[in-house]
């Protein structure tokens, strides 16, 4: 099993500019998430999913959009691009939602 | 709105000795995971802890759950540089919402 994989690793943009930040999964896990990693803030919750064709809003929902169409894939949408979206990008999964999450290895954006 | 709290923030400690982070939360739950995050790196599962009175241990690592306290505590015995890291703990609401976590306790082990 690959576990959870995200893609890209890095990825630099400029301010307006959109970007999809992909996320899969071959653990057949229900639920899956995305967060954000600030220095000092933690991991904050974006958005969520608890199976195909549902999307939740987290913490910090505003600028990113989600959907999921299969079991295995949760992309991240940035609409368009701030430097206040700069930060580490995290995508976890787990069987249902109170389950432990496996983690991705994550995304760095920098938005310029 | 569940809350979770750790403390320290900021833990510096000689190598050899013992301590204790806290791990705090606000409501009712009964499941609480721990995680430890390495400098730039992604986010691994240390232990799960899923019933009051729960404890596991790793090596150097100790966890336990109190749920009428609401606390957690991961106690380090002789710490060793290897464990410098930091380390999350996440708390399931007991209703239908995701984990939330804390802001992470950031230890450095020094010689």
């Amino acid at each position: 099993n690959a576990g959870v994989t995200q893609t890209p690793k890095f990825q630099v943009l400029k301010t307006g500019q959109s970007m999809t930040l992909q996320c899969a999964q071959d653990m057949n896990h229900e639920y899956m998430s995305w967060y954000r990693q600030d220095p000092g803030m933690g991991l904050r919750l974006i958005h969520y999913s608890v199976g195909a064709g549902i999307t939740d809003q987290g913490e910090v929902p505003n600028g990113y959009n989600v959907s999921r169409s299969t079991t295995e894939d949760f992309p991240l949408r940035l609409l368009s691009a701030a430097p206040s979206q700069t930060s580490v990008y995290f995508c976890a999964s787990s069987y249902r939602f109170y389950n432990e999450q496996f983690f991705g290895p994550g995304t760095r954006l920098t938005v310029l | 709105e569940l809350k979770v709290e750790q403390n320290p923030l900021f833990l510096s400690m000689q190598e050899g000795k013992n301590y204790t982070i806290y791990c705090n939360y606000s409501t009712t739950s009964d499941r609480l995971y721990w995680y430890r995050q390495d400098p730039g790196k992604s986010l691994e599962s240390l232990f799960v802890l899923l019933s009051n009175g729960a404890v596991k241990q790793e090596g150097r690592l100790m966890a336990s759950l109190d749920t009428k306290a609401r606390l957690s505590t991961l106690h380090i015995t002789a710490a060793v540089h290897d464990l410098s890291a930091t380390y999350f703990c996440a708390v399931v609401d007991s209703g239908n919402t995701p984990l939330v976590f804390g802001k992470g306790t950031r230890l450095s082990v020094i010689a």
